[in-house]
């Protein structure tokens, strides 16, 4: 199993581009998450969804979007990148609150926006 | 007044030191508790869990909980080099759905 996978790793952005960050996990997870980190700062969620075609947003959801058509693979794509999106980006899958307690992370991608 | 608040560090110790990490919070409807651990430049991964109330123990690690005080606590014991990394408190009231973290803590163990 890989898990959770992301793509890609690193981008450099400029201000207005638009850009995919992809995610892809193989455990059969019915949930999925978008968090991102900012230097010394926690995770903050951007989006989740709890199955295939149900998309929901977190606490930070500004200027981005995501879709769900399967089971396995969550994107989340940035519209008219601004410095502020400068960040650390990590997907997690998990299965449904009842039957786990446990968020599965990717490797993360690291995007810069100038 | 943030949902979790966790002192982000750096915290540097020698080998071989008891390291206590802690974390409080505000809503009282938070019944999972977990401990994720974060190397550099990869992802968090679960470290340890605990529902409700208690103590857990895995090996080096103890995970306390105190919900009449709002308050978590990782205990390391004889640290390690390889123990260094950051610390993400993590809580939820629906298991793994919303968890909420905290800022994490920087641990540096110095052999």
């Amino acid at each position: 199993n890989a898990g959770v996978t992301q793509t890609p790793k690193f981008r450099i952005l400029k201000i207005g581009q638009s850009m995919t960050l992809q995610c892809t996990q193989d455990m059969n997870h019915n949930y999925m998450y978008w968090y991102r980190q900012d230097p010394g700062m926690g995770l903050k969620l951007i989006y989740y969804s709890v199955g295939a075609g149900i998309t929901d947003k977190g606490e930070v959801p500004n200027g981005y979007n995501v879709s769900r058509s399967t089971t396995e693979d969550f994107p989340l794509r940035l519209e008219l990148a601004a410095p502020s999106q400068t960040s650390v980006y990590f997907c997690a899958s998990s299965y449904s609150g009842t039957q786990g307690y446990e968020q599965y992370f990717g490797p993360g991608t690291r995007l810069t926006v100038t | 007044q943030k949902e979790v608040e966790q002192d982000p560090g750096p915290l540097s110790v020698p080998e071989g030191a008891i390291v206590s990490l802690n974390c409080t919070y505000s809503n009282s409807a938070f019944q999972y508790f977990m401990w994720y651990r974060q190397y550099s430049r990869k992802g968090p991964e679960l470290l340890m869990y605990t529902y409700s109330s208690g103590n857990k123990e895995d090996g080096r690690f103890t995970a306390q909980v105190d919900k009449s005080s709002k308050y978590i606590s990782l205990f390391i014991r004889d640290s390690q080099p390889s123990d260094s990394a950051t610390y993400l408190c993590a809580m939820s009231a629906y298991g793994a759905q919303k968890l909420v973290f905290g800022q994490g803590t920087r641990l540096t163990i110095n052999p």
